[in-house]
């Protein structure tokens, strides 16, 4: 267990809908990083915030958006859900923003959009 | 743009053989790889990395080696056990205000006892 929960572990939704995932960091993290992985594209980074401030971006689409609240919990923004959407999205949390501590995966929510 | 090229993408071994999984990436700024261990139905998990300013880092049976001339680093795993059996990201990550990371596509390895 890393300490770091998401919710739903699953979700099956309709194309054009939009979902809400959550992510708690390990205690005592201030950054929480959002990922996508699916079979055609590998892991891909998406998003980094750090104690409440976004940080980073990587290929996150116009359609995601995220933020970080002030207890450091995290929502991930999905909307006008397509087909290719479907995919397994993974909240990371880490110490600070340096990168000098490791980022510790949570279990992940597994999206279907049909 | 940025990128992580990672194999074998599938690897077989037999228990008690070594393994290794090479990884080359594109970004030069790139100053941190690390490698993570997906297990079925879990989250990636950390399992060692290394620096730019380093050249090996060994932990037991994982060892990592960095090129950074070359733009390489690999994953060698010693004495595999079948419990070793998973799928290997590398990646390649910089500071960019926050903390950017890209992984490679992914070795699944399978240890056959």
């Amino acid at each position: 267990d890393s300490g770091v929960t998401q919710t739903p572990k699953h979700l099956i939704t309709a194309t054009g809908q939009r979902v809400t995932l959550r992510c708690s960091p390990r205690s005592g993290d201030l950054s929480v990083y959002w990922y996508q992985q699916s079979l055609d594209q590998g892991l891909q980074f998406l998003i980094q915030y750090y104690n409440g401030e976004e940080r980073a971006k990587g290929n996150i689409l116009e359609r995601f958006s995220a933020q970080q609240f002030p207890d450091l919990h995290s929502e991930l923004n999905l909307s006008s859900l397509e087909l290719g959407d479907s995919a397994l999205y993974f909240c990371a949390s880490s110490e600070g923003t340096s990168g000098k501590g490791e980022q510790f995966f949570g279990p992940g929510t597994r999206l279907t959009v049909l | 743009g940025e990128n992580v090229e990672q194999h074998p993408s599938t690897l077989s071994v037999q228990e008690g053989d070594s393994a290794v999984i090479k990884c080359t990436y594109s970004d030069s700024a790139s100053n941190y790889f690390p490698w993570y261990k997906q297990e079925l139905g879990k989250g990636p998990q950390l399992i060692i990395d290394i620096r730019s300013n380093v050249g090996e880092k060994k932990d037991q049976r994982i060892a990592v080696t960095l090129n950074k001339t070359a733009k390489h680093f690999s994953l060698h795993i010693t004495e595999t056990q079948p419990e070793d059996s998973a799928v290997y990201f590398c990646a390649a990550s910089k500071q960019t205000g926050g903390f950017k990371t890209i992984f490679g596509a992914g070795t699944r390895l399978f240890v056959k006892a």
